[in-house]
C-alpha cells in the first residue's frame, strides 16, 4: 500500500536556527513528490516538485532533496513567515491528480 | 489569473441533509481533483475529473459524488450527511494532471455537520 510519513510531527525554531523536516514513502512507482506549505484557513501553495533519487531544489531559504525512500525538506535561518504546515505528497502511477499526502509537519518559527 | 475558487466558504448542515460545493479552476485548466482534510486523517483524495469524466476515485462511501461541467467547474456533492463528514473539503485543478504536474488548491469549503 501506498503510504507517506512525516517527522517530527511539530516543530518549534527560534528565528535563525536551521534544521529539517522529514518526508519517507513507500510507493510503487514513484512519479513525482511534492512538497507544500499550507497557512491557517487556506489550502496547500506548492512548493517543489521532486522527479528521481539525488535531484535537489531551493527557493529561498527552502531545499528539498530526495532518495529512493524519503525526502527532506531542509530550512536554512527560518525566519517567524517560515511558519506554517508543511506537507508531503507522492503521485504514484499514471496521468491522475490523486496524490497521496503525509500528515504534514507543522513549523513554528519564534523570533 | 485568477486562482481556485470554491463556494461557499463555510457551511452548518445537520445530520441527514445533504450539501453541494462548488469548485472554479483556474482558466484552462481541465482537471480538478477533491480532497478531505481533517485533523485525524490529513488530505484524502476524493476523485478526480478529467474532460467531464471521473478519472480516479478514492475510498470514500458511496454517498460522495461529484461530477464536472463542460466549462471545467466541478460540484461535489455528499448525502445523508453524517458527523464524521465534518471537514475542510478542497478542490484542485491543473491543466491535464499528467505526470509531476502541479496542483493548484483553492482555499476549501470548511463543512460542519451538527
Amino acid at each position: 500500500e501506498d503510504q507517506v510519513t512525516q517527522s517530527p510531527e511539530a516543530l518549534r525554531l527560534q528565528e535563525g536556527e536551521s534544521s529539517s523536516l522529514n518526508c519517507s514513502y513507500t510507493v510503487s512507482g514513484l512519479r513525482g513528490l511534492f512538497w507544500y506549505r499550507q497557512d491557517p484557513g487556506k489550502g496547500p501553495e506548492f512548493l517543489f516538485t521532486l522527479y528521481s533519487a539525488g535531484e535537489e531544489k531551493e527557493k529561498e531559504r527552502l531545499k528539498a532533496t530526495l532518495t529512493k525512500k524519503e525526502s527532506f525538506l531542509h530550512i536554512t535561518a527560518p525566519k517567524p513567515e517560515d511558519s506554517a504546515t508543511y506537507l508531503c505528497a507522492v503521485q504514484a502511477g499514471g496521468n491522475t491528480g490523486k496524490l497521496i499526502f503525509g500528515q504534514g509537519t507543522t513549523l513554528q518559527v519564534k523570533p | 489569473k485568477a486562482g481556485v475558487t470554491q463556494t461557499p466558504r463555510y457551511l452548518i448542515k445537520t445530520r441527514g441533509q445533504q450539501v453541494t460545493l462548488s469548485c472554479s479552476p483556474i482558466s484552462g485548466h481541465r482537471s480538478v481533483s477533491w480532497y478531505q482534510q481533517t485533523p485525524g486523517q490529513g488530505l484524502q483524495f476524493l476523485f478526480e475529473y478529467f474532460s467531464e469524466t471521473q478519472r480516479n476515485k478514492g475510498n470514500f462511501p458511496g454517498r460522495f459524488s461529484g461530477r464536472q461541467f463542460s466549462n471545467s467547474r466541478s460540484e461535489m456533492n455528499v448525502s445523508t450527511l453524517e458527523l464524521g463528514d465534518s471537514a475542510l473539503y478542497l478542490c484542485a485543478s491543473s491543466y491535464s494532471a499528467a505526470t509531476n504536474e502541479k496542483l493548484f488548491f483553492g482555499s476549501g469549503t470548511q463543512l460542519s455537520v451538527l
